[in-house]
């Protein structure tokens, strides 16, 4: 069962446009993270997210936590060359029992900005 | 950079054979993780080791051997592997909890694996 749907997929635009991409499920997370990942390389870490409506901004990157904590989005303003690779959002569940690792991956939005 | 490296970055091995993928963290955590990065598939977490204790096994093939000497250092040992196991394999680290928290991982570049 895929608990992460991240939409869309797949995304060409230009250089200086502005976009969106979602992270949805009907699981309620104790945080969501969001990480960027370029071909031959790990998932860097951009941002984590904690409390329901929260919003933190990276430069020209706005993260957006849904209020429910089911929810996240990532708006990008202007973007660049730069921006280009595959964007993971990863839910975190607290487990009760001890059970460590409990990030919940989705698949992946996969960006390219031409210039 | 992000303080967790993995060697070798690319390995083709035969079904016969056995090798081992190697990751260590600079990072003063206490939690390694080893996950799968297939194509079309979301991240797949295979182990978990917490304060050197392994406690996430997803139901991994025993083809797959993780091994953890140290809070610093993780092993994942391979012997006859399947094609389908083709993929790229992803060290992990973040601060440990005895509680059973998940914090921010920080991940390594990742060994391409291919199995002919």
């Amino acid at each position: 069962t895929q608990l992460l749907e991240q939409s869309p997929q797949f995304l060409s635009i230009q250089e200086g446009e502005n976009l969106t991409v979602y992270c949805n499920s009907s699981s309620v997370f104790s945080s969501l993270q969001w990480y960027r990942q370029e071909p031959g390389e790990g998932p860097v870490l951009l941002v984590t997210v904690v409390t329901g409506g929260e919003v933190k901004k990276l430069k020209r990157l706005t993260f957006q936590f849904g209020d429910a904590r089911k929810d996240s989005s990532l708006h990008i303003t202007a973007a660049q060359p730069g921006d280009t690779g595959l964007y993971l959002c990863a839910g975190a569940r607290r487990e009760y029992g001890g059970s460590q690792g409990n990030l919940i991956f989705g698949k992946g939005t996969k960006l390219s900005v031409k210039p | 950079e992000t303080g967790v490296t993995q060697t070798p970055r690319h390995l083709v091995m035969g079904m016969t054979n056995k090798k081992s993928l190697k990751c260590e963290q600079h990072l003063g955590h206490n939690a390694m993780y080893w996950y799968k990065q297939s194509a079309k598939k979301p991240l797949e977490l295979m182990f978990v080791y917490n304060f050197k204790e392994q406690t996430e096994n997803n139901s991994v093939p025993s083809r797959f051997s993780p091994e953890c000497p140290n809070s610093s250092h993780l092993f994942l040992h391979l012997h006859t592997l399947q094609p389908e196991d083709s993929a790229l394999y992803l060290c992990a680290s973040s601060q440990g909890d005895l509680r059973g928290l998940t914090y921010e991982q920080y991940f390594g570049p990742g060994t391409r694996l291919t199995v002919t």
